[in-house]
């Protein structure tokens, strides 16, 4: 089954505590991004990535590392966690020819901060 | 920078009735593409239907139609005899042409049918 798979699905962890959500996906996308949402904000990128080795800023970076070894693999990392990254996360994938590729998107990370 | 509106953030409507979702778009691009998502009380976000700029067909798929206006920028989705599993929050987005392809997202419309 086509699937974006994200872990975990539920975390409570405290302020400056290193944690890493891991994002996995099985269609062979090359285009892979996270995104938070936040009430009355609705979806905002954090960082995508193109391809391999290839990683950018989105709109809320700050806070938030990445890496793209691998195909499939597309980690978040919040080096020293604070409560204003409470949110709920998602990551996304998608084929890489024309904007138009809809984002497949994981059933989300919800993190809390205290 | 583009934008997105989704006016109505809360709709409850009877279960059969029908219900439409606004959304409304701006951007200075001339190629850009338009996604409505569904997000249910799992949690989940499901991809429905994409528009291109320069596709203004409407479409229908089953119980649901989209209608997209480019004079008006906007890009209206309909359900028809709406049910209860249609209960979510609905999400209006918008990429440009570019590398980036950051989905900006409206608001969301929280729909709910009751039965």
């Amino acid at each position: 089954e086509a699937q974006v798979t994200q872990n975990p699905r539920y975390l409570i962890t405290v302020t400056g505590k290193k944690l890493t959500v891991t994002c996995s996906q099985n269609m062979n996308h090359e285009y892979m991004s996270w995104y938070r949402q936040d009430p009355g904000l609705g979806l905002r990128q954090i960082y995508y990535s193109m391809n391999v080795e290839v990683t950018d800023k989105g709109d809320v970076p700050e806070g938030y590392k990445v890496s793209r070894k691998e195909k499939r693999n597309f980690p978040l990392i919040l080096e020293s966690p604070s409560p204003n990254q409470t949110s709920l996360y998602f990551c996304a994938s998608s084929r890489i020819q024309g904007s138009n590729q809809p984002q497949h998107f994981g059933d989300g990370t919800r993190l809390s901060i205290l | 920078a583009q934008k997105v509106t989704q006016a109505q953030t809360e709709i409850s409507v009877v279960e059969k009735e029908d219900v439409t979702l606004d959304c409304v778009y701006e951007t200075r691009d001339t190629t850009y593409y338009l996604f409505w998502y569904k997000q249910p009380p799992s949690g989940e976000l499901v991809f429905l239907i994409r528009r291109n700029s320069f596709d203004e067909q409407n479409e229908i798929s089953g119980r649901y139609s989209w209608n997209f206006q480019k004079s008006t920028s906007s890009f209206n989705f309909t359900i028809t005899a709406s049910q209860v599993v249609d209960s979510a929050v609905y999400f209006c987005a918008l990429t440009l042409d570019t590398g980036r392809r950051a989905l900006t997202f409206g608001s969301g419309t929280r729909l709910q049918v009751q039965p």
